[in-house]
């Protein structure tokens, strides 16, 4: 079974902290990983997407990195503002053409 | 440019009706994906189509659900006989085309059924 875990499920920090969320999957068998960022009752809006030959992606302050072998990819934001609370979500894309998410962890950027 | 566009925004329907449901890709992309987020579930695929063909639906939950696409661009799902464990957000995406590309997800519609 494809598995999508994503932890931790919440976080909170002050503005300014550097931070990292983390993504894991079960099946090293993968094309392609997506990082989404979801705001309250909106859509998914696409953040970095890392194909299985690459290591990492950057896009300003954020940064994704994948280790296939390990089954694991990091999403790295820089320099976190208020505006980056909302609920990110990895999705791992593996033997098919289906997307398979992660529960996504809720982040929260205190002024 | 334009994003994917979903119709309507929110649906509140009665448990046993039919609804449908819309998605407009973005221009000039060839593959159209469907998926639900609901409260317990967390989000999952139902169908993907590639161009007017869906060659994977092993994701739609009954035979109540089913969608199809047309000229290549905008596809709907219908799911028959309402219930309520139907509510939830469905949410389209689409991309330029297969497995390497990036999806581009609509804004969803929710679903509520009474």
């Amino acid at each position: 079974k494809q598995e999508v875990t994503q932890i931790p499920a919440a976080l909170s920090v002050p503005e300014g902290e550097n931070l990292v969320l983390n993504c894991s999957f079960t099946d090293s068998a993968i094309y392609n990983l997506q990082w989404f960022r979801q705001d309250p009752g909106k859509g998914l809006t696409s953040l970095l997407l890392i194909q299985s030959s690459q290591r990492e992606q950057t896009s300003g302050r954020l940064n994704a990195s994948l280790d296939k072998s390990s089954g694991r990819s990091t999403l790295y934001i820089a320099a976190s503002q208020p505006g980056d609370s909302a609920t990110y979500l990895c999705a791992r894309r593996g033997g098919s053409e289906k997307l398979v998410f992660g529960k996504g962890t809720k982040l929260t950027v205190n002024p | 440019g334009a994003g994917v566009s979903q119709s309507p925004s929110n649906k509140v329907t009665e448990k046993g009706k039919d609804v449908e449901l819309r998605c407009d890709p973005i221009s000039g992309h060839t593959a159209l994906y469907w998926y639900r987020q609901s409260l317990g579930q967390g989000l999952e695929f139902l169908i993907y189509f590639q161009g007017n063909s869906a060659p994977d639906k092993s994701g739609l939950p009954s035979d109540r659900f089913s969608a199809e696409r047309t000229g290549g661009s905008v596809s709907t799902l219908t799911i028959q006989r309402t219930q309520q464990e139907d509510s939830a957000v469905y949410l389209c995406a689409s991309s330029l085309g297969l497995t390497s590309y990036e999806q581009y997800f609509g804004p969803g519609t929710r679903l509520t059924v009474t």
